[in-house]
């Protein structure tokens, strides 16, 4: 069965500092990896997501993500937060059929001025 | 492109009565839509997977006669809350899947703003 753990649950940055949020996959083949962000009371919107090729993908917002395979890894960067980016990040696996996702737990990020 | 609409955003009933959300695709064809739950500071839990034009199908712990779903078309599936419970407030939210050549880009899930649930 595939799961993902997101270890943090709250991070707190400083606005202009860089952010990594960890990602954490458990999936017997080769995932398909997603980070998805929620504002309060919001719906999900996709930031960015790895099915193959270049372990390095671009995502919107500034937001870059890497697949590590050899650490069952996807974290997510930005080199510079800004107060808008405080929201809810979380990771989600998917089977290569694409119609089962599985999500973590969430992490909070709170931007500090 | 893949924007889904899920409606209403909010909403606030008696314990008994049932209510109804529904959640559109509205630039693309989704032939697989899901429904989800999200309790307070929680993931989302995937509640049921549900195909055009067949039954959907619900994962464990999740009562089919409590949760009615319908996807009648490749844009409309339906999610109806049946005899609602103070229990069922929660946080339900909409994602659509996307079909190659059809708008939507596959494997990828669109999702709605969300429906919060009141059942007084």
């Amino acid at each position: 069965a595939q799961s993902v753990t997101q270890p943090d649950i709250h991070i707190t940055v400083s606005e202009g500092a860089s952010l990594e949020l960890r990602c954490n996959y458990s999936y017997g083949a080769t995932p398909y990896l997603f980070w998805y962000v929620q504002s309060p009371g919001q719906g999900l919107q996709l930031l960015l997501k790895y099915f193959s090729g270049d372990t390095l993908v671009q995502g919107i917002k500034g937001f870059e993500a890497e697949f590590k395979r050899s650490q069952s890894s996807f974290n997510l960067r930005k080199p510079s937060v800004h107060w808008s980016d405080a929201a809810e990040y979380f990771c989600a696996v998917g089977n290569n059929a694409g119609n089962m996702l599985t999500f973590g737990g969430g992490t909070r990020l709170m931007v500090k001025p | 492109g893949a924007v889904v609409s899920q409606h209403p955003s909010r909403v606030i009933c008696k314990s008994g009565t049932s209510v109804k959300i529904e959640c559109r695709s509205l630039d693309f064809q989704a032939t697989t839509m899901f429904w989800y739950r999200q309790f307070p500071k929680q993931s989302l839990m995937l509640m049921a997977t549900s195909n055009e034009g067949s039954k959907a199908t619900y994962e464990q712990g999740v009562e089919k006669d409590k949760f009615l779903i319908n996807h009648a078309s490749l844009t409309l599936s339906t999610l109806t809350v049946t005899s609602a419970h103070p229990e069922d407030s929660s946080f339900y939210i909409c994602s659509a899947e996307g079909t190659s050549g059809r708008g939507g880009a596959k494997n990828i899930q669109y999702f709605g703003a969300g429906t919060r649930l009141s059942v007084l």
